[in-house]
């Protein structure tokens, strides 16, 4: 079954802790992105992967590192978590290249709810 | 900057009617998409219309564009309690912006 494969699906930890939050998809997808999802605020792009080795900044990019060692992962990485990242984060990924990240369809993971104390 | 912005924020109707949604967006686009979210939930795609279609249909989905107004409507039909979800738009021009979603309560 094609999916966007995402863990934990429930997090707690402390401020400072580091923490990775894994995705994973298994459609061959170039492109893939996270997005924090907060009450009012919509969903806002953290970093995105045009492809292997390829990360970039989003449009709320402070606080969170990214990598893209092979095609189909994409981790998330919090070296020092603070209690403002507490939130809903979805990974989602379509078949992208150049100039069609944002003309295909994104399909997204079911969600790693975070919370930091 | 928001690229897509729905409207209304919720909507609630009864069981078997029609749902509308619309949704605002600024700048020039490639093309409109439209998700569902079920509470908790991945966002689920539903729909894409490109930026020289004016109507594009799913079942009982109708979506419309248009590029002179920067807007594009969901219209669900004949409405199901499992239609019961949050809808985004989101607006594709250079990178794909969400808009912040329509709660939509089907009432049996």
């Amino acid at each position: 079954e094609a999916q966007v494969t995402q863990n934990p699906r429930y997090l707690i930890t402390v401020t400072g802790k580091k923490l990775t939050v894994t995705c994973s998809q298994n459609m061959n997808h170039e492109y893939m992105s996270w997005y924090r999802q907060d009450p009012g605020l919509g969903l806002r792009q953290i970093y995105y992967s045009m492809n292997v080795e390829v990360t970039d900044k989003g449009d709320v990019p402070e606080g969170y590192k990214v990598s893209r060692k092979e095609k189909r992962n994409f981790p998330l990485i919090l070296e020092s978590p603070s209690p403002n990242q507490t939130s809903l984060y979805f990974c989602a990924s379509n078949f992208g290249g150049l100039g069609n990240s944002y003309n295909s369809p994104l399909h997204f993971g079911n969600g790693t709810r975070l919370t930091v104390t | 900057s928001q690229q897509g912005e729905e409207d209304p924020q919720a909507l609630s109707i009864q069981e078997g009617e029609n749902a509308t949604m619309n949704c605002s967006y600024k700048t020039s686009i490639n093309n409109l998409q439209w998700y569902r979210q079920n509470s908790g939930r991945g966002l689920v795609h539903l729909i894409l219309i490109r930026s020289n279609e004016r109507e594009k249909h799913s079942g009982r989905l109708r979506v419309t564009l248009d590029t002179s107004k920067k807007s594009s409507s969901l219209l669900i039909t004949a409405s199901r309690a499992a239609d019961t979800a949050s809808y985004f738009c989101a607006a594709g021009a250079q990178k794909l912006v969400f808009g912040q979603g329509t709660r939509l309560t089907i009432n049996p």
